[in-house]
């Protein structure tokens, strides 16, 4: 089965901390992704990278970045934490040869308070 | 970019009834469709997909049918089940981009 694992399931940070979300998925997929996950909103997709090194901005990119270093990790970075980003983060991972017909595989997520 | 509407937001039914979920998109070249479950305290799973030459699928007791002309796909959970309690997403790649947009989830309630 694939797994897709995310380093914290909770996490309480402060205003203007540096934060670092990790995921780590076992299955060499190619594309992974970030989300954020509020109630009225859906899932809205913060950055995604289809290969090592590679990422492309998602609908919601401000106030994160990411990086891609191992194909099996990808972090997302709040480089100064804000209350607005108090939120539920999900991890993803798909294999590659495009969107249209490949199932994304889900973290159990990280939700993350900011004081 | 896709625009993905879905509908109710939340939804209660009886236990054996039947539940049903849909969703419109915007880009005409969007051509498969997802649907997610995410049961508490876990990330969406894929429950179905439809493809755009099919008009419907079914899967036991969950189907998702698909009408092209009219940009809209419905999720349709006959004889529901406690377990079938949770929040349902859509998803709507466009062709030719990488980015899915998903739904704003329907939050399904079955009473037992």
């Amino acid at each position: 089965d694939v797994k897709v694992t995310q380093s914290s399931r909770y996490l309480v940070k402060r205003t203007g901390e540096k934060v670092f979300l990790e995921c780590v998925q076992d299955m060499d997929h190619e594309n992974m992704f970030w989300y954020r996950q509020d109630p009225g909103l859906g899932l809205r997709l913060i950055y995604f990278s289809y290969d090592v090194k590679m990422k492309e901005k998602g609908d919601i990119p401000e106030g994160y970045s990411v990086s891609r270093e191992k194909k099996e990790r990808f972090s997302l970075i709040l480089e100064s934490a804000s209350t607005n980003q108090t939120s539920m983060y999900l991890c993803a991972s798909s294999s590659s040869g495009g969107f249209e017909n490949n199932e994304q595989f889900f973290g159990p997520g990280t939700r993350l308070t900011v004081l | 970019g896709e625009n993905v509407e879905q509908h109710p937001s939340t939804l209660s039914v009886q236990e054996g009834d039947s539940a049903v979920i849909k969703c419109t998109y915007s880009d005409s070249a969007s051509n498969y469709f997802p649907w997610y479950k995410q049961e508490l305290g876990k990330g969406p799973q894929l429950i179905i997909d439809i493809r755009s030459n099919v008009g419907e699928k079914k899967d036991q007791r969950i189907a998702v049918t698909l009408n092209k002309t009219a940009k809209h796909f419905s999720l349709h959970i006959t004889e529901t089940q406690p377990e079938d309690s949770a929040v349902y997403f859509c998803a709507a790649p466009p062709r030719g981009y990488q980015k899915v947009t998903f739904g704003t989830g329907t939050k399904l309630q079955v009473i037992p």
